[in-house]
């Protein structure tokens, strides 16, 4: 199987503070892993691509200071949003890509953590 | 960098009835096309997925078909069953590289 995990499922802070959020592959490793965000009734917004060992890259418009992405091992990856505010308040939901035979990748989605920034 | 755009964003069927969903991309380098299913409140779920050396995949009750040259690719659910009702995700990417995702389609079996 694939397994991702995600801690925390749901977080709620006060603004101005500095929240982690930590994406696991259990049973296999991921060089690469996603980091999204999802609104309500909305699609996934690619926010930026974790790799292994790496800095990551960042999508047009996402600020990297704001959010900070680690990726120290093949099966860990942390997204700290830093001095939250509550227009931060989202969906954030990881990804992890597993390599198969024959260079073929599949993504598995971890389950999600929902913030809340009062 | 990649556009996805899915069509449409909200299908009604009646059970038994057949559903498509459409996408087309914008970046003729992607070559890996999957489908997610969203339940509310949960992950995407992988549930069909097309690389670009073949036109059609089909899975039970499920298919997928590509169009490399007009860039779109498509969805089919037959026999649609309430289980089925949930949000639908396609998806584009460059093997190893980012995915970019459409919009979503609503789909709600009416049984």
């Amino acid at each position: 199987g694939a397994v991702v995990s995600q801690h925390p499922s749901r977080v709620i802070c006060k603004s101005g503070t500095s929240v982690k959020i930590e994406c696991r592959s259990l049973d296999f490793q991921a060089t690469t892993m996603f980091w999204y965000r999802q609104f309500p009734k909305q699609s996934l917004m690619l926010m930026a691509t974790s790799n292994e060992g790496s800095k990551a890259t960042y999508e047009q418009g996402v600020e990297k200071d704001k959010f900070l992405i680690n990726h120290a091992s093949l099966t860990l990856s942390t997204l700290t949003v830093t001095s939250a505010h509550p227009e931060d308040s989202s969906f954030y939901i990881c990804s992890a890509l597993k390599l198969a035979g024959g260079n073929q990748e599949t993504q598995y989605f971890g389950p999600g953590t929902r913030l809340l920034v009062l | 960098g990649e556009n996805v755009e899915q069509h449409p964003s909200t299908l009604s069927v009646q059970e038994g009835d057949s559903a498509v969903i459409k996408c087309t991309y914008s970046d003729s380098a992607s070559n890996y096309f999957p489908w997610y299913k969203q339940e509310l409140g949960k992950r995407p779920q992988l549930i069909i997925d097309i690389r670009s050396n073949v036109g059609e995949k089909k899975d039970q009750r499920i298919a997928v078909t590509l169009n490399k040259t007009a860039k779109h690719f498509s969805l089919h659910i037959t026999e649609t069953q309430p289980e089925d009702s949930a949000v639908y995700f396609c998806a584009a990417s460059e093997t190893g590289n980012q995915f970019y995702f459409g919009t979503g389609t609503s789909l709600t079996v009416i049984p």
